[in-house]
């Protein structure tokens, strides 16, 4: 089984500081990297992408990918309350995402 | 653009019964897969549809089955229904197959098993 582990939290920042989030993954193979935030009862949205080795910034979203350590994660600067929420790590090592169980962050006001 | 979208949202159905879900995907998206997303085993992924064609299948047994449209549209059917079917069940679209990809969600439909 391919594995995705993300440390199931909870996180919890303080408004404006900096949510740090990170997963691991199992298949050396694997190409394209996705971060899901899921709120409470509602369905994963898509708000990061990366598939080369490097950071990708999108707003207040940084994506980081090291292949070498199979290590994505996922920076959030000036944190707000509005990103509590569950945060999926999705790999795809073929033609279906795999996804790690998520990681709680709670952002304290 | 409009979203994926899913019905019925929520559902009921007792042990040993069917049931079928629908999906549509975002315009011009080929791709739908679909998930089972539960709070002890996460989101699984179920298969995907393709052109009318399943693609990808994961590992769940054979009372999970589905099909696509010409359209794209596709549906999914549970056949016997288990209390483990208990789920929120997801599809998501993309425009090629997922491989490569980038998916995107629907609300998904919430599946009681009483």
């Amino acid at each position: 089984q391919k594995e995705v582990e993300q440390n199931s939290g909870p996180l919890s920042v303080p408004e404006g500081a900096i949510a740090s989030l990170n997963c691991t993954y199992s298949d050396r193979g694997s190409q394209s990297f996705f971060w899901y935030r899921q709120y409470s009862g509602k369905s994963p949205e898509l708000i990061m992408f990366i598939y080369s080795n490097g950071d990708k910034e999108d707003g207040r979203f940084t994506a980081q990918l090291n292949k070498a350590s199979q290590y994505v994660s996922l920076l959030i600067r000036d944190s707000q309350p509005s990103d509590s929420a569950t945060y999926l790590c999705a790999v795809k090592p073929g033609y279906a995402l795999n996804f790690g169980k998520g990681t709680s962050l709670l952002v304290t006001p | 653009k409009a979203g994926v979208t899913q019905t019925p949202r929520y559902l009921i159905k007792t042990r040993g019964q069917q049931v079928t879900l629908s999906c549509s995907p975002i315009s011009g998206h080929r791709s739908v897969s679909w998930y089972q997303q539960t709070p002890g085993q996460g989101l699984q992924f179920l298969f995907e549809y393709f052109s009318e064609t399943q693609r990808n299948k994961g590992n769940f047994p054979g009372r999970f089955s589905g099909r696509q449209f010409s359209n794209s549209r596709s549906e999914m059917n549970v056949s016997t229904l288990e209390l483990g079917d208990s789920a929120l069940y997801l599809c998501a679209s993309s425009r090629g197959l997922a491989g490569a990809l980038e998916q995107y969600f629907g609300p998904g439909t919430r599946l009681t098993v009483t």
